[in-house]
């Protein structure tokens, strides 16, 4: 199976709260795991990513977790700001390249 | 630099219309994606080339899709006798082989409505 379930479908956090969305994947073959951000209207546009050699990354508020042993990994937003406010999509990739999404999550960052 | 851009951005076809999607990738990208996203759910793959070459269709839905990238730049998805199911937003990516998979580039999308 080359399913990617994530969740929860939706989250509202209060601004300078921790958004938090986690991801299961089942195809051990994915070696890299990137999150994408979607505002409406728009295309997603990659956020962060990492391969399963490295256990956490760090870009600025955003933090991926990665546990192969479980074959689930996270995206932590620190400081969350309303501007955050959008969809957010973990997906799983092998070696050819071709992404598998979950289904998204919808933030709600409230002022 | 110019992103991925993607023409037209909505189209609206009768059932049974036969539609062609464009998508203009990032100069130098060697690697190609569409995929399909439907209303509130996550993209869906559709086909990969690298250059000019189709290296997977698996997730064409059905033969009345076909996708084509000539000359290894441009491609086009074509959809004949569209049905009502083929509603989606139809996102192209691309992206640079040297820089691992899995990092592509979205452009904004069409939106297709079948009436």
């Amino acid at each position: 199976q080359q399913q990617v379930k994530q969740s929860p479908q939706s989250l509202i956090v209060q601004k300078g709260g921790i958004s938090i969305i986690n991801c299961a994947y089942e195809n051990t073959a994915f070696d890299y795991f990137p999150w994408y951000q979607q505002f409406p209207g728009k295309g997603p546009a990659l956020l962060i990513a990492i391969r399963p050699d490295v256990s956490e990354k760090k870009e600025g508020r955003f933090t991926i977790s990665f546990n192969k042993s479980a074959k689930q990994f996270s995206l932590h937003i620190m400081d969350s700001q309303p501007g955050d406010s959008a969809t957010y999509f973990c997906a799983g990739g092998g070696s050819q390249g071709n992404l598998i999404f979950g289904k998204g999550t919808k933030l709600s960052v409230k002022p | 630099g110019a992103g991925v851009s993607q023409s037209p951005r909505y189209k609206v076809a009768k059932r049974g219309q036969d539609v062609a999607l464009r998508c203009d990738p990032i100069s130098g990208h060697v690697s190609l994606f569409w995929y399909q996203q439907a209303l509130g759910q996550g993209p869906e793959f559709l086909t990969y080339f690298q250059n000019e070459a189709q290296l997977d269709k698996s997730g064409l839905p059905s033969d009345r899709f076909f996708a084509e990238r000539p000359e290894g730049s441009v491609s086009t998805l074509k959809i004949q006798r569209t049905q009502q199911e083929d509603s989606a937003v139809y996102l192209c990516a691309s992206s640079l082989p040297s820089r691992g998979p899995g990092t592509q580039y979205f452009g904004p999308g069409t939106r297709l409505l079948v009436l």
